[in-house]
């Protein structure tokens, strides 16, 4: 079983549509990294976060460490923020990233 | 603005030819990385560096070496390039006050291989 599960691994939804991925894992963690993957590859850290919410601009990032799971909310969703969301967690016994396999958002006008 | 860049976006390169990747960050980052990424395995770790000669294996370093002779380059080398190497791979570097993996990780464009 892969200790970092993302999902759904593709979502299509409308422009204006509040989104939601899903990240669990199943080790223990010091910190959660999401990042955006654009079609041609560059890659951008959204947060990183261990505790609580953080929010910028339309994007929220929550944690539950108690549940083991974090999600990611796009609020008024737009083309533009089709890409591929990569959940990684830092395991706390080794510090070993270890990164889920992404979720392909694609937000149609 | 930090900037990662990467020598080349795209390579094409015949099995048994020795490959140089080069990664260059102008922010004074302690860390640099070298993933790789293939579909529908996600980003793997080939060899990581927290300072200037300092190198360690990743999860997947068989058939690759680093360089870090300066603190803003990393260089990957394919000592003898196979196909199974052609993949996308991607350089990144952060800062490093306590952890490895305690700051934001800023990712150079990838370079696409192809070993024929």
């Amino acid at each position: 079983k892969n200790e970092v599960e993302q999902s759904p691994q593709n979502l299509t939804a409308q422009e204006g549509e509040f989104i939601t991925i899903n990240c669990s894992y199943s080790v223990g963690i010091s910190a959660l990294h999401w990042l955006q993957q654009h079609p041609g590859g560059g890659i951008v850290s959204l947060f990183m976060l261990s505790s609580g919410k953080k929010k910028h601009g339309r994007l929220i990032a929550t944690i539950n460490i108690q549940e083991k799971h974090s999600s990611l909310h796009i609020t008024a969703s737009h083309p533009r923020d089709s890409a591929v969301y990569i959940c990684a967690v830092v395991r706390n016994r080794d510090d070993k990233i270890i990164f889920g396999k992404g979720t392909r958002l694609h937000i149609l006008p | 603005d930090v900037k990662v860049t990467q020598s080349s976006r795209y390579l094409v390169k015949r099995t048994g030819e020795k490959v140089f990747l080069e990664c260059v960050q102008d922010m004074d980052h302690e860390n640099m990385f070298w993933y790789r990424q293939d579909p529908g395995l996600g980003l793997r770790l080939i060899y990581f560096s927290y300072d200037v000669k300092m190198k360690e294996k990743g999860d997947i370093p068989e058939g690759y070496s680093v360089s870090r002779e300066k603190k803003e380059r990393f260089s990957l080398i394919l000592e003898s390039a196979s196909t199974n190497q052609t993949s996308m791979y991607l350089c990144a570097s952060s800062f490093h006050p306590t952890g490895l993996y305690d700051n934001e990780q800023f990712f150079g464009p990838g370079t696409r291989l192809t070993v024929l």
